[in-house]
């Protein structure tokens, strides 16, 4: 079973489109994150969701909205798409620090390669 | 500011051991990590430390200097799979994590 799935793999659309891309984890974990990866392989956290809650949401243009239906689920929405949107979008979630040897590791999905024509 | 840097890019033969820097800078810490990705792939964890000192894991072993502000990632008996970007992220007092732009680490036969 996939721990972090997240749909559709690839996206190719033009500019000014709306899409959405669906993040599922089977890991009972508590928080979960939207990333963005650019060509130079940065990541950058977009947003971050505890039990439902949004607990970080970076500088991040208001075209880009997510949704947390229950706390398995993390869904971004990106309304009138631009070229600079292209990029690889993780999603990923971590358990909250409660035990001892917890570590907080994040696991992520497969990644959402995003194309902006 | 808070922030990593770490090489851009390394390379190393096969069978040989190569050591991966990284040096942080984050408002108070709760630990590092190193993640591998390989290309087109997700990152995945390598290790953790939060304790000064060496955690081995079979091939590959992770250090950490808290006064320093320092990690490296070594990786010995280097093998073509381990071709892959390294990245470092450094976790603040909010347990946010800072991540580095990943080292590309390039093995040679």
């Amino acid at each position: 079973d996939t721990a972090v799935s997240q749909t559709p793999k690839y996206l190719v659309t033009q500019m000014g489109n709306d899409k959405s891309i669906k993040c599922e984890q089977n890991l009972g974990h508590d928080t979960m994150y939207w990333y963005k990866q650019d060509s130079k392989k940065f990541l950058k956290i977009m947003f971050s969701y505890n039990n439902k809650e949004l607990i970080i949401n970076e500088t991040v243009p208001n075209r880009f909205s997510p949704k947390s239906p229950d706390k398995a689920h993390l869904n971004l929405h990106i309304n009138s798409l631009e070229l600079g949107d292209s990029a690889v979008y993780f999603c990923a979630s971590s358990q909250d620090l409660v035990e001892p040897l917890d570590t907080g590791e994040l696991f992520f999905g497969e990644g959402s390669r995003l194309t902006v024509l | 500011g808070q922030n990593i840097d770490q090489p851009t890019e390394m390379t190393a033969t096969e069978g040989a051991i190569v050591q991966i820097n990284c040096t942080y800078q984050t408002s108070g810490f709760n630990g590092l990590f190193w993640y591998q990705q390989h290309a087109g792939e997700a990152p995945t964890f390598l290790s953790y430390n939060v304790l000064d000192g060496l955690e081995e894991k079979g091939r590959f072993s992770s250090f950490l200097s808290r006064s320093k502000g320092y990690s490296y990632l070594l990786l010995k008996e280097l093998q073509m799979k381990d071709s892959a970007s390294y990245l470092c992220a450094a976790m603040d007092s909010n347990y946010q994590l800072i991540w580095g732009a990943g080292t590309k680490l390039i093995i040679k036969p």
